[in-house]
């Protein structure tokens, strides 16, 4: 069964940079599109964003409230996928969970990291 | 654009079902879905996936109590005798157009 650890939460400052990543087992990470969620405290889960496999050239797809900060990249040779957030807001604290989708729905995720945004 | 309603909560006594509904927007109303369930403090779990047709493909591991079905634009997931541990928040998730889109979530209470 595949698993996924998400890592690199941490507290920063607004204006901040953070780079969390996501570490795959137990799938073919490599033929697999990985997502991006959230969830804020007291809020529902929101997408953040996907990155599709090589065989789809890579693509990116990003929620407009990320869209032109956050950047999502992937080294398969690692099993890893990575989410690169700049300009970091306060109301993007949340914990940050990555997932595997295939045809559509998500079927793994990972326990999820804290991202806190505060002064 | 996609958009996926759920009622914010919803309860029922131990050992009873409980069907909790995620509506899709007009015009939508062929789009499958997907279940996922977040107990307190824990990632979200896949649940199933489930057609317009009310074919249902659960995933790993997860109990017969759980079905789903639906019709129209509708889409249910019914959870059959109750128990402690499915007092959780229960989303509903689609696709499409290159995006994704979660339900705002149904939180149920097991009395």
């Amino acid at each position: 069964e595949g698993q996924l650890v998400e890592s690199g939460g941490n507290l920063v400052q607004p204006g901040g940079s953070l780079k969390l990543s996501c570490e795959a087992s137990g799938f073919s990470f490599g033929g697999s599109a990985m997502h991006w969620v959230r969830k804020a405290s007291g809020k529902g889960l929101e997408w953040i964003g996907r990155i599709r496999s090589k065989g789809n050239n890579y693509a990116t797809e990003y929620a407009a409230s990320v869209k032109g900060r956050f950047s999502i990249s992937r080294e398969d040779s690692r099993n890893t996928a990575y989410l690169q957030m700049n300009s970091l807001k306060i109301e993007d604290t949340a914990v940050y969970y990555c997932s595997r989708s295939v045809a559509g729905q998500f079927d793994y995720w990972g326990r999820g990291t804290q991202v806190t945004v505060s002064p | 654009q996609l958009v996926l309603t759920q009622s914010p909560s919803a309860s029922a006594s131990l050992g009873a079902s409980v069907n909790l509904t995620c509506t899709l927007k007009t015009g939508h109303s062929t789009y499958a879905i997907a279940w996922h369930q977040q107990q307190p403090e824990k990632g979200p779990r896949y649940l199933m996936r489930l057609d317009s047709d009310g074919r249902h493909i659960k995933g790993d591991g997860i109990p017969d109590r759980f079905s789903g079905s639906s019709s129209g634009a509708e889409r249910y997931l019914t959870i059959s005798s109750l128990q402690s541990e499915d007092e959780a928040d229960y989303y509903c998730q689609t696709w499409g157009s290159g995006v994704v889109v979660f339900g705002g979530g149904t939180k149920l209470t097991v009395l």
